[in-house]
Order: C-alpha cells, then sequence, then structure tokens
C-alpha cells in the first residue's frame, strides 16, 4: 500500500534556528498537506498544495510539493517557542481516493 | 464556533468492557472520520463516513464499529476493549470526502483511552 516517511522523527532546536523537515513516497500523490499537532490537541492544517513544484508560504512556514509529485518539504525559520509540536505531512491520492499520513515529526524548541 | 467536539478527553477500560466514543462537528460537514494516533506510527483511518447513512471502512478497522446518528455526530464503539486499543482517538470531519482540494480535515482534541 501507500506510504509515507517522514524524516526526522524528532528535532530539538534552538530559539531562532531555521527547521527543516520532509516527507518522501514511492507512490504519486495529486494533494500535499502539512498539519501541526500542538500537545494535547488535535491536528490543525498549516498548509495545502495542489501543484507539482508549487511553493506556498504561511508566515515564517514554507513548503513545497516536489516536481516528481512523491515527496514535499516545510521549513520554518527562525523558530520560536510556541513551534513546539508534533508536525504531519498528508499525500492524498486521487487515484485511491485515500489520504495518508506520515508518521509525525516532534519538534522541541529550546529558549 | 466550536468545530469537531469529542467526549469523553480521558478515559481508562479494563479489558473486555466496551464504551462509546463520542463525536459531533457543527460546521455542517458531510464527512467525517475516526483516525488513531500511536507514536511512530502517525494517524492511521479506522472508520470514515463520506456522507449521512453511509460508513467504511480505513485501514484500521477491526475491534471497532461506528454509526452516523445524523449529519452532526459520528460514534466509535469499542465492544471488547483490548491493551492493543491504548491510543489517542481523534475524530475529524470535512465538507467532502477525502480531505483533499478545498476540503481539509478539521480534527477534534482527541480522546486519550487507556485499556489495561
Amino acid at each position: 500500500g501507500q506510504q509515507l516517511n517522514q524524516s526526522p522523527q524528532s528535532m530539538f532546536i534552538q530559539e531562532g534556528e531555521d527547521v527543516s523537515m520532509n516527507c518522501t513516497s514511492s507512490s504519486i500523490f495529486n494533494t500535499w498537506l502539512w498539519y501541526k499537532q500542538d500537545p494535547g490537541e488535535g491536528p490543525v492544517l498549516l498548509i495545502a498544495l495542489y501543484k507539482a513544484g508549487e511553493l506556498t508560504s504561511n508566515g515564517r512556514l514554507t513548503a513545497q510539493f516536489g516536481i516528481t509529485r512523491k515527496d514535499s518539504f516545510l521549513n520554518i525559520s527562525a523558530s520560536i517557542p510556541s513551534d513546539v509540536g508534533i508536525y504531519f505531512c498528508a499525500g492524498f491520492s486521487s487515484n485511491t481516493g485515500k489520504l495518508i499520513f506520515g508518521q509525525g515529526t516532534t519538534l522541541q524548541v529550546k529558549p | 464556533n466550536a468545530g469537531v467536539t469529542q467526549t469523553p478527553k480521558f478515559q481508562v477500560l479494563k479489558t473486555g468492557q466496551s464504551m462509546t466514543l463520542q463525536c459531533a462537528q457543527d460546521m455542517n460537514h458531510n464527512s467525517m472520520y475516526w483516525y488513531r494516533q500511536d507514536p511512530g506510527m502517525g494517524l492511521r483511518l479506522i472508520y470514515y463516513s463520506a456522507s449521512e447513512g453511509t460508513t467504511d471502512k480505513g485501514e484500521v478497522p477491526n475491534g471497532y464499529n461506528v454509526s452516523r446518528l445524523n449529519k452532526r455526530e459520528f460514534s466509535l464503539r469499542l465492544e471488547s476493549a483490548a491493551p492493543s486499543q491504548t491510543s489517542v482517538y481523534f475524530c475529524a470531519s470535512s465538507e467532502t470526502v477525502s480531505g483533499s482540494y478545498n476540503s481539509p480535515l478539521h480534527f477534534g482534541n482527541g480522546t486519550r483511552l487507556t485499556v489495561t
């Protein structure tokens, strides 16, 4: 079946540093989504990407839909303590009609 | 707006006990979902309901049943709880099925279930 490999699994960084995480798959996706889960809450959508090569920003967050449609990355610039949480990528395939989630990247930020 | 509301927030069960997790959304969404979240495994779909009156199995349906009571409510039932069902359960909704273009998933805050 389709699988997403998200890396790294966890990151511990200093406030002010930039962060990069990515998702890869052997399958093609039509949509890539990035969610953030704050401690004790449900995931919230950060960025949605609908077209191969698309680069989209949301404040300090930037995400790209890989040109091969098999990968996506999320960058966070100048991290702050409230960036702490778990970040999930998700890929949607119109062929299967399924939305698949990555394993998550746990981010900790040291003030 | 409340969005997606899940009850209870926490629950401890003994092996073999049954319980129902409740979920309600106030966004007039057609599709609703139940996921479970386990460390290192991301979010896995248990069951979903594309529209009122329909339900379908997801990736990990064994040991669970669901009921789409009406457009707003979608419940998840564990008939005979097992330790392997210890997890965080999330309900989600979207305007149309799949959570893709213009129809992202909106999640509740989760139910933390422990089965001893």
